[in-house]
């Protein structure tokens, strides 16, 4: 069976620090993968999603960027963090191709200070 | 108007009682459609698929109508467990297109 999984679990870090939230799925191959935020009380608002190693299709201009080095690796960065990156960070996977049902990691909650 | 609107609640229901949700969406063009569960301060679990035929998992009703582009969600029996916040979920309407759009959510809370 397929699982998903992201780690830290929770982090706390000072405005202008970087960051580096890391995703992984096993279990499958040449997965659609995603990454999303949700803000607290707020609903999902999908950031990047990727098709395939390489490939990164992002939604939201921001000081966000992924990366996805492995058929099964997608990883969230940024250079410099804003407070209003603070929320609740969800990787996701479908078996692709559209449409498919979605499914998600355990997420990271990110408190920028 | 929003790509997919749920009423936010939060809806209080009585333990063993039926409750039911809607969810509209704008995209005439959108193929699939999804209802998911998310437990405070966790992640979104997928429920069920909704199927044009409507479709049926144990307690669970779902049901789409593509001509006023809503689709419900029914709970009979409702247990203390059901408590959550329910996501109505559509995709984005072009074949090929990845990308699912999600509701704000409802609020449920099952009352013992």
């Amino acid at each position: 069976s397929q699982t998903i999984h992201q780690w830290p679990a929770t982090l706390v870090q000072p405005v202008g620090s970087p960051l580096s939230l890391e995703c992984t799925v096993e279990g499958t191959s040449n997965p659609n993968l995603y990454w999303y935020r949700q803000a607290a009380g707020r609903g999902l608002q999908l950031l990047f999603y990727s098709v395939g190693i390489g490939q990164i299709s992002s939604e939201v201009p921001q000081n966000l960027s992924a990366s996805r080095p492995q058929d099964r690796q997608f990883i969230l960065s940024s250079k410099k963090l804003l407070l209003s990156d603070s929320g609740f960070y969800l990787c996701a996977w479908s078996p692709g191709p559209s449409p498919h049902e979605q499914y998600f990691g355990p997420g990271t909650r990110l408190t920028v200070t | 108007r929003k790509e997919v609107e749920q009423d936010p609640g939060p809806f209080n229901v009585p333990e063993g009682a039926t409750v039911a949700f809607n969810c509209t969406y704008s995209n005439s063009a959108s193929q699939s459609f999804f209802w998911y569960r998310q437990d405070c301060r966790k992640e979104p679990k997928l429920l069920m698929s909704v199927y044009s035929s409507g479709n049926e998992d144990g307690r669970f009703t779902a049901q789409l109508n593509r001509a006023s582009q809503y689709i419900s969600l029914l709970i009979r029996d409702s247990k203390l467990s059901d408590s959550a916040t329910y996501l109505c979920v559509v995709n984005a309407g072009n074949f090929g297109n990845e990308k699912l759009t999600f509701g704000t959510g409802t609020r449920l809370t099952i009352i013992p």
